[in-house]
């Protein structure tokens, strides 16, 4: 499977402890993206890498959260602290730059749960 | 960033065709309007993308009138499978974030 994956698929945590998520994009994608989701509403964008540069963050990033894309491959999301305001489904989406589309492919994404 | 207004859900049975209308009146010169599909337990698929006019995929079709106010999804004879959540978007090739909204959820009974 030459998709974007995500691991771990579901994750469960007590609230204060800190989290931390992979995404692997699809190899020759420069752009990666992650989104946060909750229960019944549209993914919400957090932050963008073009290769391992992070060009944009979202305010929904707040000072608990912190993304890394070392040498423009992998990523990592992490939350420190967790609370139960984090509980969501987190995606990571990637995409080729120059493409003259908005086609970003998501992975299956990271469940969760802050108790 | 453009507002986009959609129904919250619709239903269907298996081999009708499906139009999902997405109104966008504050759309922008720059703008395309793009669609996702998303299965429960899954990350969005991209389904089609257009500026004007009609688009037509092996998937869907894409209506766009010349105000381009609103958008009109088009699946033609849907299955069982085509159960999902419909994002209309719309925004500037250059943003590279995408601005989803609540959806449309579609339920296609046998």
């Amino acid at each position: 499977d030459t998709g974007v994956s995500q691991n771990p698929r579901h994750k469960i945590t007590k609230r204060g402890q800190n989290v931390t998520f992979r995404c692997d994009p699809i190899s020759e994608h420069n752009r990666l993206y992650w989104y946060r989701q909750t229960l019944g509403q549209g993914p919400e964008f957090l932050t963008y890498f073009q290769n391992e540069a992070q060009l944009e963050k979202s305010r929904l990033l707040s000072d608990r959260f912190s993304a890394e894309r070392p040498k423009g491959s992998f990523s990592t999301l992490e939350i420190q602290r967790t609370e139960q305001g984090d509980s969501a489904m987190y995606l990571c989406a990637s995409s080729l730059g120059g493409s003259p589309t908005y086609e970003q492919y998501f992975g299956p994404g990271t469940r969760l749960t802050v108790t | 960033l453009a507002k986009t207004t959609q129904p919250i859900s619709m239903d269907s049975y298996e081999g009708q065709e499906v139009n999902i209308t997405c109104s966008h009146n504050n759309i922008a010169t720059n703008d395309y309007i793009t669609w996702y599909q998303q299965f429960p337990s899954q990350g969005p698929r991209f389904i089609i993308q257009g500026y004007k006019t009609k688009v037509t995929n092996e998937v869907a079709s894409l209506f766009i009138p010349a105000d381009r106010k609103s958008s009109t999804l088009s699946l033609p004879r849907v299955s069982l499978s085509d159960t999902a959540v419909y994002y209309c978007l719309v925004g500037d090739m250059g943003r590279r974030a995408l601005t989803f909204g609540s959806g449309t959820r579609l339920q296609v009974q046998p």
